[in-house]
């Protein structure tokens, strides 16, 4: 299994409470990716890095900002958590490039705003 | 609009058939297509990848085709078995950097 902690695996907040996952991984791969999903909806890419200090949005990035600041940690942050955001977060990471571009993902992390 | 449409959202088989899923997509060309495993409760698991340039790829009971022309991708499971339960997602690279995924089809295979 590929090296991937994300933290907390599940975490009960409040609106108007900032919250931050962490995801950690050990393969030093280069790309990094936080989804969520959502029934009905699948796996959304919020945001993602291509490199330490490397990062972009996805297709729904508004009320999240990212982090990295080292390879192996990518940091996920709801300033203001909504219950709109109540869902489970996956991190992922892969060694990018053409050749095969698959994805490793971590366990992920239930997140539940009341 | 680019969109991944999984056509069933449920399948359920008899264990022993060849189970087949389909993955449609709009306004993508993309260089390659993935299919992944994801059982309840877990993240997904990477199965197989089939490039633009290719028509079938297999790997043990498993085989994709992909047809650029339909935008289509089927995704088959021979001699299924009751251990290949589980939600089965396409995925699509369409830009540099961005995998997009169908929203899944979840396969029951009864005993």
């Amino acid at each position: 299994d590929a090296g991937i902690t994300q933290s907390p695996r599940h975490k009960v907040t409040e609106t108007g409470t900032p919250v931050t996952l962490r995801c950690h991984q050990t393969e030093n791969h280069r790309y990094m990716y936080w989804y969520r999903q959502d029934p009905g909806h699948g796996l959304r890419l919020i945001h993602y890095s291509y490199g330490v200090k490397d990062t972009d949005k996805g297709e729904v990035s508004d009320g999240y900002s990212v982090s990295r600041s080292k390879t192996e940690d990518f940091l996920l942050t709801l300033e203001s958590a909504t219950s709109s955001q109540t869902s489970v977060y996956f991190c992922a990471i892969s060694e990018g490039g053409a050749n095969t571009g698959e994805l490793f993902f971590g366990e992920g992390s239930r997140l539940t705003v009341l | 609009s680019q969109k991944i449409e999984q056509n069933s959202e449920a399948l359920n088989i008899q264990e022993g058939k060849t189970a087949t899923l389909t993955c449609n997509y709009t306004n993508y060309s993309p260089a390659y297509l993935q299919w992944y495993r994801q059982d309840p409760g877990r993240g997904p698991v990477f199965l197989l990848l089939i490039r633009e340039n290719e028509k079938e790829k297999r790997k043990e009971r498993l085989k994709v085709t992909f047809d650029t022309t339909l935008k289509q991708s089927l995704f088959h499971i021979t001699a299924s078995q009751p251990a290949d339960s589980a939600t089965y997602l396409c995925a699509l690279r369409g830009s540099a950097r961005q995998l997009t995924f169908g929203s899944g089809t979840q396969l029951t295979v009864l005993p």
